[in-house]
């Protein structure tokens, strides 16, 4: 399993762009990588996976360099529901168990 | 069906007694997944079904642990003699593609 490295924790404000990157130096070719969110007391939901290049879905955008020896998870315009452990995870296409990390503590004030 | 169900939510138990949780995964998703996570750590894989088949189990999972998916549908994972080592959330997911990992609320357990 390719272990990724992030930021502890990130503070923002309301309404600003939040970039958080994820450092995967030993990233494999059949490696994707695949960001989940998580609210005290639930489970990590999906919300982004790519490959190469960019990715946009409708909650965020997923930057990865041609290296992929990093990518950065992009939320547009946070507000404070966004509050929130961040991880990003890095295994094969049809991997079956993932290395999460302690993930990003993103803390969006008002 | 609104997604992956776990019970109960909740557990207090005594140092030594057997516990048992329950995950109802989403009913058309073939995979399930067990997780551990402790507080302040990311979750930790524990074991994978493919149907009824469990094929994947962690070290973390001791000898005092075991999960079953009998009809490959619902899933079932149990400790024995308890310990306090042992209090964590335990996840389930679920999913039927790469991309569709669909996690449970958890079950919170906690060893008195």
């Amino acid at each position: 399993l390719a272990k990724t490295t992030q930021p502890i924790s990130m503070d923002s404000y309301e309404g600003q762009e939040v970039n958080i990157t994820c450092s995967h130096n030993n990233i494999a070719t059949n490696d994707y990588i695949t960001w989940y969110q998580q609210f005290p007391s639930q489970g990590p939901r999906f919300i982004i996976q790519g490959y190469k290049t960019k990715v946009t879905n409708e909650v965020a955008s997923l930057f990865i360099p041609a290296d992929r020896k990093s990518s950065t998870l992009s939320l547009p315009r946070v507000s404070l529901s966004d509050t929130a452990v961040y991880y990003c995870l890095v295994g094969e296409y049809n991997f079956n168990k993932f290395y999460f990390g302690s993930g990003t503590k993103l803390n969006v004030k008002p | 069906d609104t997604g992956v169900s776990q019970d109960p939510r909740h557990k207090i138990t005594k140092r030594g007694q057997n516990v048992t949780f329950r995950c109802d995964p989403i009913s058309e998703h073939n995979r399930l997944y067990w997780y551990r996570q402790t507080l302040g750590q990311g979750p930790e894989f524990l074991t994978y079904f493919q149907n009824e088949a469990q094929l994947e189990k962690s070290r973390l999972l001791s000898d005092r642990f075991s999960a079953e998916r009998p009809k490959g549908s619902f899933s079932t994972l149990e400790i024995q003699r308890t310990e306090q080592g042992d209090s964590a959330m335990y996840l389930c997911a679920s999913s039927s593609d790469p991309n569709g990992y669909t996690f449970g609320s958890g079950t919170r357990l906690t060893v008195v």
